[in-house]
């Protein structure tokens, strides 16, 4: 099965700074990873996903990069804020699978103001 | 409002003593799966369901059953509770194979302490 590895397990960045949290999956069928922001206490929250067919997105201070050869993508956050702070996770999986996510094992971002 | 519903949301049980986790959501969502969250694991999946009366075992599927015999609701059971099964548990919910991205919807989770 699919396994999900991410780096780091604990960032700490000055506000203002770029954080970046990578992760590397194992099966070369998966072709779907969404990254996902869990407050404390919460649920996890979607902020960004890929698929295989681009090699990078962004969405305002947040993009996120795929190298299918490689079978690693990485999570950029730019500007950050004390609000970026949180667990981050990564996931990959096969699209329209029912099997859904495999979660990598997360990173607690710490924004320091 | 799209949802997904975990009840209850916290719960402390015994060694042993037979407890549900209900999960309902109301998008009629075709796949629909239960995750466990333990610190420096991330969440695994336990089982998950791709339509009425069809069930797969997860990453971890030992000591849990589920059941799906309605689109709507997909619960959790712990025959058996153990120590070892006290964790945050997450239900979700995504449309199925018509949905290429797979955007999963995750309940509000239902903390479960096992003594």
């Amino acid at each position: 099965g699919e396994n999900v590895e991410q780096h780091p397990s604990t960032l700490s960045v000055q506000e203002g700074d770029s954080a970046v949290i990578k992760c590397t999956y194992s099966d070369s069928a998966s072709n779907y990873f969404p990254w996902y922001k869990q407050e404390l206490g919460k649920r996890p929250q979607l902020i960004i996903d890929i698929r295989s067919n681009v090699g990078e997105k962004k969405d305002q201070r947040i993009a996120v990069t795929l190298n299918k050869t490689a079978k690693h993508f990485s999570l950029h956050i730019t500007e950050t804020q004390p609000e970026d702070s949180a667990v981050y996770f990564c996931a990959a999986s096969i699209a329209g699978s029912a099997r859904q996510l495999t979660f990598g094992s997360g990173t607690q971002l710490t924004v320091l103001p | 409002e799209a949802q997904v519903t975990q009840n209850p949301r916290y719960l402390i049980t015994v060694t042993g003593k037979k407890l549900t986790v209900t999960c309902s959501q109301n998008m009629n969502h075709e796949y629909m799966s239960w995750y466990r969250q333990d610190p420096g694991l991330g969440l695994r999946q336990i089982y998950y369901s791709m339509n009425v009366e069809v069930t797969d075992k997860g990453d971890v599927p030992e000591g849990y059953k589920v059941s799906r015999k309605e689109k709507r609701n997909f619960p959790l059971i712990l025959e058996s509770p153990s120590p070892n099964q006290t964790s945050l548990y997450f239900c979700a919910s995504s449309l199925g194979p018509r949905n290429s991205g797979n955007t999963i919807y995750f309940g509000e989770g239902s903390w479960l302490t096992v003594v």
